[in-house]
């Protein structure tokens, strides 16, 4: 069956625009995960969504959003780009929150300029 | 303090050597994952585990609740395991991560 596709696969923008980024999971999976991965940083979380809502939240300012649709596909969004933002952002799914099969995508390299 | 702790950050191995990856974590958790991320980005999943050990072909991973500690092993490394292994704990609201441990595996 299809992995899990992120598109676009690389972005650039600049600051101050802002961006969408979509995820589409594995079929039959309603668990959307997004995290941002810089150099500085490592992984971090973003939020989850489980059946379009959203069920968890990390630690980043309201610039960043996403929702779910009654596919299961997810669209992140970020507002306002800062220098910043510029990160490889990676989308899981999983069938259900327990990830005992999380898969990941490709990932969508964004860099801010 | 990183709420999860993988040490070493860097690994240069020779094809054929054991390889130990550690991974040491302060928060309670339901489960601790450990992924594989080659260049390019692409993310892997290798083993979920809540307790004791799991062994899949060369690799293998253990982990000690009371300790809050776990361990990823490979055995007769090779060039293809070149990559960054990234333990991840599931702290029932969300994934926390490692920075990842970089290795290298020479011909």
């Amino acid at each position: 069956k299809a992995g899990v596709t992120q598109t676009p696969r690389y972005l650039i923008k600049t600051r101050g625009q802002q961006v969408t980024l979509s995820c589409s999971p594995i079929s039959g999976h309603r668990s959307v995960s997004w995290y941002q991965q810089t150099p500085g940083q490592g992984l971090q979380f973003l939020f989850e969504y489980f059946s379009e809502t959203q069920r968890n939240k990390g630690n980043f300012p309201g610039r960043f959003s996403g929702r779910q649709f009654s596919n299961s596909r997810s669209e992140m969004n970020v507002s306002t780009l800062e220098l910043g933002d510029s990160a490889l952002y990676l989308c899981a799914s999983s069938s259900d929150r327990t990830w005992t099969e999380a898969f990941f995508g490709q990932g969508t390299r964004l860099t801010v300029v | 303090k990183n709420e999860v702790e993988q040490s070493p950050q860097n690994l240069t191995a020779q094809e054929g050597e054991f390889i130990t990856i550690n991974c040491s974590y302060s928060v309670g958790i339901s489960a601790l994952h450990w992924l594989q991320q080659h260049p390019g980005g692409g993310i892997v999943s290798l083993f979920m585990l809540s307790s004791g050990k799991k062994k899949h072909g060369r690799l293998i991973a253990t982990i000690n609740i009371q300790e809050k500690h776990s361990s990823l092993h490979i055995t007769a490394s090779h060039p293809r395991d070149s990559a960054v292994y990234i333990c991840a704990v599931d702290n029932t609201d969300k994934l926390i991560f490692g920075t990842g441990t970089r290795l290298q595996v020479f011909p």
